[in-house]
């Protein structure tokens, strides 16, 4: 199974500033990466799907990159609705599919 | 608008079955691969099992093999996992989510609480 490493696992960060999370998966999955956004109680919302496709509806703010193993999920100006939990998820090598820890996102 | 909204879930005691469902709008639901997804007290999303469009293909995971049953009704627009031999460890919310390579469309969840 392809294990899934995010760091870190939280931050505290205020409105405006430009956040960066980390994944690196424990073996090669090309771009077959996505990152998504989960408040408690809500539904995930998929940000980014191929490491750096934006997800239809998503602002432009989320970016995402990197290949192999290796990748960053960027939020340029945080939001004050940005402040939620982070997976990045592999779809490469399925079954099983298989998230990352979570980057806890909180306000400082 | 696309939506999918889970229910069924509830208390149980260690070993006893429950059935969630998964209903389906605003797509068509018999073209897309669902999966189940969970997310334990304090812990991350766990993927747990999926079924293709035309149920041909299910796979699971290891923590829930032998003791978990997916399927889908797609006359219905509906999932449905059947889970047996319930274990404290199960303790979780459930997702159902459509299942294109990713997981792009997602439902808010159904609380199962294992314990007695």
């Amino acid at each position: 199974d392809i294990q899934m490493t995010q760091s870190p696992s939280s931050l505290s960060a205020s409105v405006g500033d430009r956040v960066t999370i980390t994944c690196r998966a424990s073996q090669g999955i090309s771009n077959f990466l996505a990152w998504y956004q989960h408040k408690p109680g809500k539904a995930p919302k998929v940000l980014l799907y191929e490491a750096s496709k934006l997800e239809t509806g998503v602002p432009s703010r989320f970016s995402g990159s990197g290949s192999g193993t290796d990748f960053t999920l960027t939020i340029s100006s945080l939001q004050p609705e940005d402040f939620a939990t982070y997976y990045c998820h592999q779809y490469y090598n399925t079954p099983p599919w298989t998230f990352g820890q979570g980057t806890k996102v909180e306000i400082k | 608008e696309v939506q999918l909204l889970e229910a069924g879930g509830g208390l149980v005691q260690p070993g006893g079955s429950l059935r969630l469902s998964c209903g389906a709008s605003g797509f068509t639901f018999s073209t897309h691969a669902m999966s189940w997804v969970r997310q334990a007290p304090g812990k991350g999303l766990e993927w747990v099992s999926f079924i293709s469009g035309s149920s041909s293909t299910t796979y699971y995971a290891d923590s829930v093999r032998g003791r978990f049953t997916i399927s889908r009704d797609n006359s219905k627009n509906t999932l449905y996992l059947q889970m047996n031999s319930l274990r404290a460890e199960d303790t979780a919310i459930y997702h159902c989510a459509s299942t294109d390579y990713y997981f792009d469309i997602w439902g808010q969840g159904t609380l199962v609480t294992v314990s007695s």
